[in-house]
This record gives C-alpha cells, structure tokens and sequence, in this order.
C-alpha cells in the first residue's frame, strides 16, 4: 500500500458494547488487510485479516469488512472486554505491508 | 508465542555506535521483514528478505543494512547511531513472497544515549 489512514487514534467503550475502527486506503492494487493487536510492550499479533475477494470475514467476536469501491475496510469488535484494550493496527497491502498509525482502544469496565 | 525470536531484548548503546539485531523466523518461514517502531508511533517496514535476498525496501535509512543468511536468520546493522533511532525493533516472518500473514517477534528496544 501507498497510505493508509486509521480511524479514531483513540476509542473507549464500556465494557459489553461493540467498537469500530475504520481504515482508508489509496492503492487500488492493494490485495491484503490485517489487522493487528498490540498491548503494552508486546509484539503486534495478527487477530483477523481479509483478501480483496471476500467482503467479509468474521472469527468469534472480530469480524472485518471490506469495501473495495470505496477503498476502506473496518474492524468490528463485539461483546468487548476488557482484555481488549490495546492498540488496534490496521494494514494494507501487495509485496508489502503499510501499516496505519493505531488506534489506542480503552474498555471500560 | 510467536515462533519468532530476536535478540537481544534490550540494548543500550551511545551515538555514534554500531549496532545489529538479529531474527529467526518461525520454521519453515523464508520471509522476513524487520520494522521500526517509535515511541507511540506506527510501524515502518524497513525491508523484506526471501531465501537470501533482498525483495522489498521500506524507509530505510543508508546507515542501516540488513541481509539473511543461509540457514534464514536474519540480522539488522544499524550504524553511526542517532537519538533518533531509538525505537522498538521488530522482525517478522511469513511463509512465502506474497505479501501474506505475518507473525512478529517479541522486538529489541533499542536505546541511543
């Protein structure tokens, strides 16, 4: 990818309802979205990610949806908890991986 | 627990020094791309390795090189260091060319006095 924009870069959610973070690309050639979850101090770790063909993509609580007219794709996150707080980072890309700036995610028990 | 490893965890070292991280990919994984990341900053993807050579390059600066060796570690060397290169380290490793799942390492925070 060439850039991609996140967003919020900050989000609280009470504990039990859902959170969206909304990511916007410009590379049309873009063919990959991960999302990654970073707590403090740790290692990004890849918890869904979806191909150009697929719209959707659900695992459990996290679904991700892609809208390739419109260039943007988002994370869904329901029934949050509060394991998870961290920070959300999306990316894009073809031979390579542009990553967004994060979006720092708070529950609230 | 990724499969990925880096050392060292930590390194402390003063301008003008030279340093080098070093990554092991998950086994079987021929990729590997090494990111810097710094304080409340996003990642940026320095470069990618394949089976030994270079595929792809980030915003890497001239002072800083890496390379894969044969058994597919892979080492970062950073030199003539500045303040600002203090940054988490990342590797991260992937199955094949394509851009694809990726799984990180646990990172070296690097720290330039």
């Amino acid at each position: 990818g060439e850039n991609v924009e996140q967003h919020p870069s900050t989000l609280s959610v009470q504990e039990g309802d859902s959170a969206v973070i909304k990511c916007t690309y410009s590379d049309s050639a873009s063919n990959y979205f991960p999302w990654y979850k970073q707590e403090l101090g740790k290692r990004p770790q890849l918890i869904i990610d979806i191909r150009s063909n697929v719209g959707e993509k659900k695992d459990q609580r996290i679904a991700v949806t892609l809208n390739k007219t419109a260039k943007h794709f988002s994370l869904h996150i329901t029934e949050t908890q509060p394991e998870d707080s961290a920070v959300y980072f999306c990316a894009d890309g073809t031979e390579k991986l542009t990553f967004g700036t994060g979006t720092r995610l708070t529950i609230i028990p | 627990d990724s499969g990925v490893t880096q050392t060292p965890k930590h390194l402390i070292t003063a301008t003008g020094q030279r340093v080098t991280l070093r990554c092991s990919p998950r086994s079987g994984d021929l990729s590997v791309y090494w990111y810097q990341q710094s304080l409340d900053q996003g990642l940026q993807f320095l470069i990618q390795y394949y089976n030994g050579e270079e595929r792809a390059k980030g915003n890497i600066l001239e002072r800083f090189s890496a390379q894969q060796f044969p058994d597919l570690h892979s080492e970062l060397n950073l030199s003539s260091l500045e303040l600002g290169d203090s940054a988490l380290y990342f590797c991260a490793s992937s199955v094949g060319l394509d851009v694809g799942e990726q799984y990180f390492g646990p990172g070296t925070r690097l720290t330039v006095t």
